[in-house]
């Protein structure tokens, strides 16, 4: 069964950093690509960026240039989202999600993580 | 960054009803790069269709997508109740965007 397991519900005060981690089981990240999205309370879904199998090259949004660290260890199956400078506007629902390439003809987000609760507040 | 214009913001049907969901987008986009999410309350959202017309495994065939260019659709044949939810087109273009959702609600 292929999943992504996410870490629990994380409580920070504004300025600091968040560590979320993303397990894959099922299939090997060294395959397939990671993407976070999040969603803020009764918002749309906003994507954040990427980090591809290949060598590991990352794309974000503009928004969070910067801000965000995407990382994989494909020796325990895990990918990680560290983003720093907490507002409390960053209060969301983080999903990862895998990334599918079709062979190269395509590309998808086709696994998608059960989301992690990030709350900021003082 | 590529804008993508969801509509109508809802849809009010019954089921059994025919839904079509339209995504314009701010540019073309290639048509290998458009996807379409399902997302429930408290769910995460869930792959319903990519490169534009494929459905993603375990989908039913009562949900399709056609479109080119700078229109999309994503048409659901005859309404379930597990289909009453918000749906989302995407686009795969650097960066990647999100349309913001158009909401299919029970009548």
């Amino acid at each position: 069964q292929v999943h992504l397991v996410q870490s629990g519900v994380e409580v920070k005060k504004p300025g600091a950093s968040v560590k979320v981690s993303c397990k894959a089981t099922g299939f090997s990240l060294s395959d397939y690509g990671v993407s976070w999205v999040r969603q803020a309370p009764g918002e749309g879904l906003e994507w954040m960026g990427w980090i591809s199998s290949y060598k590991g090259m990352t794309d974000f949004a503009q928004k969070f240039q910067g801000r965000v660290t995407l990382t994989t260890d494909t020796s325990t199956s895990a990918a990680y989202m560290d983003l720093r400078s907490l507002r409390s506007d960053d209060t969301a629902i983080y999903y990862c999600a895998r990334v599918n390439y079709y062979y190269g003809t395509s590309m998808s987000m086709d696994v998608w993580g059960p989301g992690t609760t990030v709350i900021v507040s003082s | 960054e590529i804008v993508l214009t969801q509509s109508p913001g809802t849809l009010s049907l019954s089921p059994g009803e025919r839904a079509t969901l339209s995504c314009r987008t701010s540019q073309s986009v290639d048509s290998t790069y458009l996807a379409w999410f399902q997302q429930k309350p408290g769910q995460a959202p869930r792959l319903l269709i990519y490169a534009t017309l494929n459905r993603a495994t375990g989908i039913p065939d009562r949900f399709s997508g056609s479109g080119s260019g700078t229109d999309f659709t994503l048409a659901i044949s005859r309404l379930e109740p597990e289909d009453f939810a918000v749906y989302y087109c995407q686009q795969y273009g650097s960066p990647w965007t999100f349309g913001q959702g158009t909401k299919v609600e029970i009548k």
